[in-house]
């Protein structure tokens, strides 16, 4: 059975402190993505990775950054936490396939729904 | 640029009724993919179909049924039926052959099937 798994569901932070969210997923994926959901915004895109090491900007990357040193694990970075960072992530993965995967499904996970006070 | 609409924010319908959500898409590329996704309370979005811009056939899937009619630009989902686990929020997704997997999503409708 396919795998994304998010390393909290919920998460309580203080404005300023350094935010870590993870994700693994055990599909062998190469790509994997960032987004947040918020009431009547949808899904708004953070930042995907298409390979280890590699990145790329979504819609809303201001006030994040994302490492991937390791092709099954994806970590999003809140450098200095605000109250408008107080969201649900999602993270997800799908294959790269022919043409980078244009149509292939994304498999997410069940999220994080972080506040920061 | 890339758009999906998905007017409906709200629906409430009363058990073994249908009902039907709608999704607009924008985009002047000519090959491209739709997708659904249903995200129930627990949170995971769940991937229901997709669909690529070369196949205009409709899907059934017991009672579930997809309309795709790329005159109008549309990809509209219909429930057949519907039962109390069919609460949920459902998302339409677009994504384009030219821009990997990255997928264009629209800003759901929430569907409350009452009992």
């Amino acid at each position: 059975d396919v795998k994304v798994t998010q390393s909290s569901r919920y998460l309580v932070k203080r404005t300023g402190e350094k935010v870590f969210l993870e994700c693994v997923q055990d599909m062998d994926h190469e790509n994997m993505f960032w987004y947040r959901q918020d009431p009547g915004l949808g899904l708004r895109l953070i930042y995907f990775s298409y390979d280890v090491k590699m990145k790329e900007k979504g819609d809303i990357p201001e006030g994040y950054s994302v490492s991937r040193e390791k092709k099954e694990r994806f970590s999003l970075i809140l450098e200095s936490a605000s109250t408008n960072q107080t969201s649900m992530y999602l993270c997800a993965s799908s294959s790269l396939g022919w043409g980078g995967g244009a149509g292939n499904e994304q498999f997410f996970g069940p999220g994080t729904r972080l506040t920061v006070l | 640029a890339q758009k999906v609409t998905q007017a409906q924010t709200e629906i409430s319908v009363v058990e073994k009724e249908d009902v039907t959500l709608d999704c607009v898409y924008e985009t002047r590329d000519t090959t491209y993919y739709l997708f659904w996704y249903k995200q129930p309370p627990s949170g995971e979005l769940v991937f229901l179909i997709r669909r690529n811009s070369f196949d205009e056939q409709n899907e059934i899937s017991g009672r579930y049924s997809w309309n795709f009619q790329k005159s109008t630009s549309s990809f509209n989902f219909t429930i057949t039926a519907s039962q109390v686990v069919d609460s949920a929020v459902y998302f339409c997704a677009l994504s384009l052959a030219n821009t990997g997997n990255q997928f264009y999503f629209g800003t759901g409708t929430s569907l409350t099937v009452i009992p």
